[in-house]
């Protein structure tokens, strides 16, 4: 079945640290995309990073980069220096490539960042 | 360049109404994706369409129907309301490549 799991409900982190948010996936398809979006309380979802399943880099976007591990079935978010105005919920999601712009979601892990 | 909007942004109704969302894409976005957001079951895709045709539908019942103009504006129905359709609901678009971009939502509740 394909799913995501983001096994961290809450995270919290103080101001300038880093912070890693776990995400595991599950499909057996070759061709998939991987993404994490940020919600903020005001609710609209922020697309921060994607990371196609043939990339063999990982992705980065200013401070936000992506571990990527296939064998794993994991694709990590690493926020670098940690702001106070990143704290929200944090999403990851997985498109197939047979489902046209369907996004599969995980729960989201809710991230505090502390003064 | 401006961005998904949706419309109303916040909605009460009761049970046994019916409703319609709309959502515009960003200009140039022809596919168009509804998600709807739960505390309880979290995100979970409604439906998706690409130049007026419905080609990806989720797992929800026939009560909830969308469309899609040429304009490529998109309109989400949801009829005989049910207390467990209180929820936000997303609209996303997209163009090319891989990133969706998702408007504010419509927070519905039904009372």
């Amino acid at each position: 079945a394909q799913k995501i799991t983001q096994t961290q409900p809450g995270m919290f982190v103080q101001e300038k640290e880093a912070v890693t948010l776990d995400c595991t996936y599950d499909t057996s398809d070759q061709s998939y995309g991987l993404f994490w979006y940020k919600q903020p309380s005001s609710g609209e979802m922020i697309f921060l990073i994607y990371q196609g399943s043939y990339d063999e880099q990982n992705a980065t976007e200013g401070r936000y980069s992506l571990n990527f591990q296939k064998a794993r079935k994991s694709a990590n978010l690493v926020i670098s220096a940690s702001q106070l105005g990143d704290s929200a919920m944090y999403f990851c999601a997985m498109r197939l490539s047979g489902g046209y712009n369907k996004l599969i979601f995980g729960a989201g892990t809710r991230l505090a960042v502390h003064p | 360049k401006a961005g998904v909007t949706q419309t109303p942004r916040y909605l009460i109704k009761t049970r046994g109404q019916q409703v319609t969302l709309s959502c515009s894409p960003i200009s140039g976005h022809r596919s168009v994706s509804w998600y709807q957001q739960t505390p309880g079951q979290g995100l979970q895709f409604l439906f998706e369409y690409f130049s007026e045709t419905q080609r990806n539908k989720g797992n929800f019942p026939g009560r909830f129907s969308g469309r899609q103009f040429s304009n490529s504006r998109s309109e989400m129905n949801v009829s005989t309301l049910e207390l467990g359709d209180s929820a936000l609901y997303l609209c996303a678009s997209r163009r090319g490549g891989e990133t969706q971009y998702f408007g504010p939502g419509t927070r519905l509740l039904v009372l």
